[in-house]
Parts: structure tokens; C-alpha cells; sequence
């Protein structure tokens, strides 16, 4: 089946920095979607990007589907940004989405 | 009001319990998803659902059984639940239509099986 990597597994950041988080993926895809699962456990949905770029506020994706990946950007970081970002795949034509491990990120003053 | 709902948010459970998590959505989709989470890992689906008649299995079904009552509500059961059944389980809906397939999440379900 399709893998979902992403990485860093683990970011640090302080206030006011700004990251890139990475998913990469191993087959076609015609969903993808960004989480954010926020230290209360809810899940946040950040993009819907099977492909291009999207920004809201100071979150950007970009997905490039033909070479199987998609980037999130945070710019400015706070503190409640912390929690862990999952990016999510559907491949061609399954109907099921398969999730990556996240990559959790602690932002402190 | 929230587009997707689940009861009950919390819920304690012993060992040999029949248990239903219960989910119902706003939002005018066909399609109904129940995912559960480990900790320190992403979800992983157990059962979807296209619409009331159409019922299929996930990645984990097993120990697990759905109803699809109406369009708007799906219900996920333990029949017998065990302590490794202890999750954070999550409802999705999805539009289902060409070309539109993202998902959208209830707010969990926290259920420990002592």
C-alpha cells in the first residue's frame, strides 16, 4: 500500500520562528489534506491540496503532485501552534484516506 | 453548532462491555467515516460508509461493527470491548462527489476499556 512520511518527527521552535514541514508520499493521490491536532486531541483541517499552493493567514501548502510531496509553512510561529500536524492521503481511487505519523511541534515563548 | 458531532465525548468502559460511540453530521454528506487514533500515532480507518445501504471495512475492523441509520448518522459498536480498544476514536464525513473528496472530523470520542 502507499506510504506517508513525514518529517521532522519533532520540531522545537521559539515564538516568531518560522518552519516547513514535509509529507512525502509513495503513489498517485487525489486527496490530501492538512491536520492540525491541537493538545486537546481535536482535529483541525488546515488545507485540502491534492495539488498547488494555498495560503490562509500564516499557514501556506504547496503540493507537488508529480513528484509526491507537499509542504506545509508556518511563518511567524505561536504558541498555539503546538500540537501535531498530520498530513493525510487518499490514492487514486480508493476511498480511504491513510494518515502520516505527524511531525509534533512545541513552540515556546 | 458543530457540522459534526459525536456522543459521548468521554467515556469509561470495563472489560466485556457492549459499548456504541454514536455520530451525526449537519452537513448533507453521503459519506461517513469512523477512524481511531493510538496514542503517538495517525489515525487509521475501521469502517466508511457511501451511503445507508453501502457499508464496507477499514483498515482495523475487526472487534467493530457500524450502523448506517440515516444519512445523517453512523454509529460505531464494541460488541465486547477489550482493553486494547482504548483509543481516541474520530467520525469523518466527505462529500463523496467528483472531484471533492475532503474530509471533515468530529471532535473524538476519548474511550478507555479498564
Amino acid at each position: 500500500g502507499i506510504q506517508v512520511e513525514q518529517s521532522p518527527p519533532d520540531l522545537i521552535l521559539q515564538e516568531g520562528a518560522n518552519s516547513t514541514l514535509r509529507c512525502n508520499f509513495s503513489d498517485s493521490v487525489n486527496n490530501l489534506q492538512w491536520f492540525h491536532q491541537n493538545p486537546w486531541g481535536q482535529l483541525i483541517n488546515l488545507f485540502y491540496i491534492p495539488s498547488g499552493t494555498k495560503q490562509n493567514g500564516r499557514l501556506s501548502a504547496t503540493t507537488v503532485a508529480t513528484e509526491r510531496y507537499s509542504l506545509l509553512y508556518i511563518s511567524s510561529s505561536q504558541t498555539t501552534d503546538s500540537g501535531v500536524y498530520f498530513c493525510a492521503v487518499e490514492p487514486w481511487r480508493t476511498d480511504k484516506l491513510i494518515f502520516g505519523t505527524g511531525t509534533r511541534l512545541q513552540v515556546f515563548p | 453548532d458543530a457540522d459534526v458531532t459525536q456522543t459521548p465525548r468521554n467515556r469509561i468502559t470495563k472489560t466485556g462491555k457492549r459499548i456504541m460511540l454514536e455520530c451525526s453530521q449537519t452537513k448533507g454528506h453521503d459519506r461517513m467515516y469512523w477512524y481511531r487514533q493510538d496514542p503517538g500515532l495517525g489515525l487509521r480507518l475501521i469502517y466508511y460508509s457511501f451511503d445507508v445501504k453501502d457499508i464496507n471495512k477499514g483498515e482495523i475492523s475487526d472487534g467493530y461493527s457500524v450502523s448506517r441509520q440515516a444519512q445523517a448518522k453512523f454509529s460505531l459498536s464494541l460488541e465486547s470491548a477489550i482493553p486494547n480498544q482504548t483509543a481516541l476514536y474520530f467520525c469523518a464525513t466527505s462529500p463523496g462527489t467528483s472531484g471533492t473528496y475532503e474530509q471533515y472530523f468530529g471532535p473524538g470520542t476519548r474511550l478507555t476499556v479498564t
